[in-house]
């Protein structure tokens, strides 16, 4: 099937530094790609919709200016949490979409932040 | 907007049994897909089975099942021989034809196994 990588797995960042988080399809490529946000317990918000080569677009009430996302090849999305806050501590997972294998979105394994 | 219900957040079965999780949802749109997510302590999303809205048949995946209602908008999912690995959270999710993968999920049920 179609692999999809996040790193880093966990990071822990002091407030008001920023933070990178990558997304790679590691055995495809794949135009778009998708990030969501998972606090504990609760279910997946998407955060904004990845393409390559233009800009994000954001899901309502999402901070584009926070959360820059930047998806500069087939194959990398990147989302960087900017002056990070405690309050923006989540789990973040990203997707990617392979129509080869049939509508899906294959998830990479997510990336826990922690801002102290 | 899409709205994915499910409306137990918590769930438990004896390994073995039977055990069925319900989802509904709300759309104006004719075509789309609906899905079973899982996901385990690990946090990574398992993909369990995918529903096209066109086909009236419903779709399996061994000891899974889903029940798939479009006049409803309901979409259970029925695990069978349940085992201790099944253990997880379930997220039923709603994806647009048009959305690209864009999935809009429910708020997931917690499932126990227990021996």
């Amino acid at each position: 099937g179609a692999v999809v990588s996040q790193h880093p797995s966990w990071v822990i960042c002091k407030s008001g530094t920023s933070v990178k988080i990558e997304c790679r399809s590691l055995d495809f490529q794949a135009t778009t790609m998708f990030w969501y946000r998972q606090f504990p317990k609760q279910s997946l918000m998407l955060m904004a919709t990845s393409n390559e080569g233009s800009k994000a677009t954001y899901e309502q009430g999402v901070e584009k200016d926070k959360f820059l996302i930047n998806h500069a090849s087939l194959t990398l999305s990147t989302l960087t949490v900017t002056s990070a806050h405690p309050e923006d501590s989540s789990f973040y997972i990203c997707s990617a979409d392979y129509s080869v294998f049939g509508t899906e979105a294959f998830f990479g394994q997510g990336t826990r932040l922690t801002v102290v | 907007a899409q709205t994915v219900t499910q409306s137990q957040p918590e769930m438990s079965v004896q390994e073995a049994e039977t055990v069925t999780l319900s989802c509904t949802y709300d759309t104006s749109e004719s075509n789309y897909y609906l899905f079973w997510y899982k996901q385990p302590p690990s946090r990574q999303m398992i993909l369990v089975i995918r529903q096209e809205a066109y086909k009236q048949q419903n779709a399996t995946e061994n000891r899974f099942s889903v029940n798939f209602q479009k006049a409803a908008k309901s979409f259970s999912l029925k695990i069978s021989d349940s085992q201790l690995g099944d253990t997880a959270m379930y997220f039923c999710a709603f994806m647009k034809l048009d959305s690209g993968y864009a999935l809009n999920f429910g708020k997931g049920t917690s499932l126990l196994v227990t021996p």
